[in-house]
């Protein structure tokens, strides 16, 4: 079955320390997506990327870095740099060149950082 | 304005009963609409496309007001497993959706 897969499904890091979570799809969809969320709060779009090697800022890129090396996997780093970085993360995908394609979601990182 | 605001409820509505939630967005240019559920500590999982003309999935309806910039969902004969978050999700173009902070239901026996 096609789906989306993140790991692990949580993670804890000490203070300081860079971390990188895992978000691989084997739908062929061409765009890529990660969220932030917080308790009582919406998602926030981080980064996402329409195509291979090409990748854009969403509403909070601070202190969190991309790549797309190949169209199944999209990696998210959350360096030092982000200031509040304890949040559940969720990685999507769609068709790209399609408004009214839906996202489908991977089951989410939950990051802990003391 | 918000681009996309719900009401954060919680909604407590009997077993069986109808209940109604509406979202507004702030976009006129929006084109596409979609209510996603969200259960406790899980991933959202699309509910459902509204389209303009309105329309129904089951016990579900969604409808589409252009002119007041709103969505709505309507659930029929609610059941105990209906209990979730459900988000108003707007398309915002390339950089993909803007999500509503949810609207929390519980249905009760």
């Amino acid at each position: 079955d096609g789906g989306i897969t993140q790991s692990p499904k949580y993670l804890f890091r000490k203070e300081g320390q860079n971390v990188t979570l895992s978000c691989e799809q084997n739908l062929n969809h061409d765009a890529m997506y990660w969220y932030r969320q917080d308790p009582g709060q919406g998602l926030r779009l981080i980064y996402y990327s329409q195509i291979v090697n090409d990748f854009q800022k969403g509403d909070i890129a601070e202190g969190y870095s991309v790549s797309r090396e190949k169209k199944e996997s999209f990696p998210l780093t959350v360096t030092s740099a982000q200031k509040n970085p304890t949040a559940f993360y969720l990685c999507a995908s769609s068709r790209a060149g399609s408004r009214n394609s839906p996202l489908h979601f991977g089951n989410g990182t939950r990051l802990t950082v003391t | 304005r918000k681009e996309v605001e719900q009401d954060p409820g919680p909604f407590n509505v009997p077993e069986g009963a109808t209940v109604a939630f509406n979202c507004t967005y702030s976009n006129s240019a929006s084109q596409s609409f979609f209510w996603y559920r969200q259960d406790c500590r899980k991933e959202p999982k699309l509910l459902m496309s509204v389209y303009s003309s309105g329309n129904e999935d089951g016990r579900f309806t969604a409808q589409l007001n252009r002119a007041s910039q709103y969505i709505s969902l309507l659930i029929r004969d609610s059941k105990l497993s209906d209990s979730a978050t459900y988000l108003c999700v707007v398309n915002r173009g390339a950089d993909g959706l803007t999500f509503g902070k949810g609207t929390h239901l519980i249905i009760q026996p």
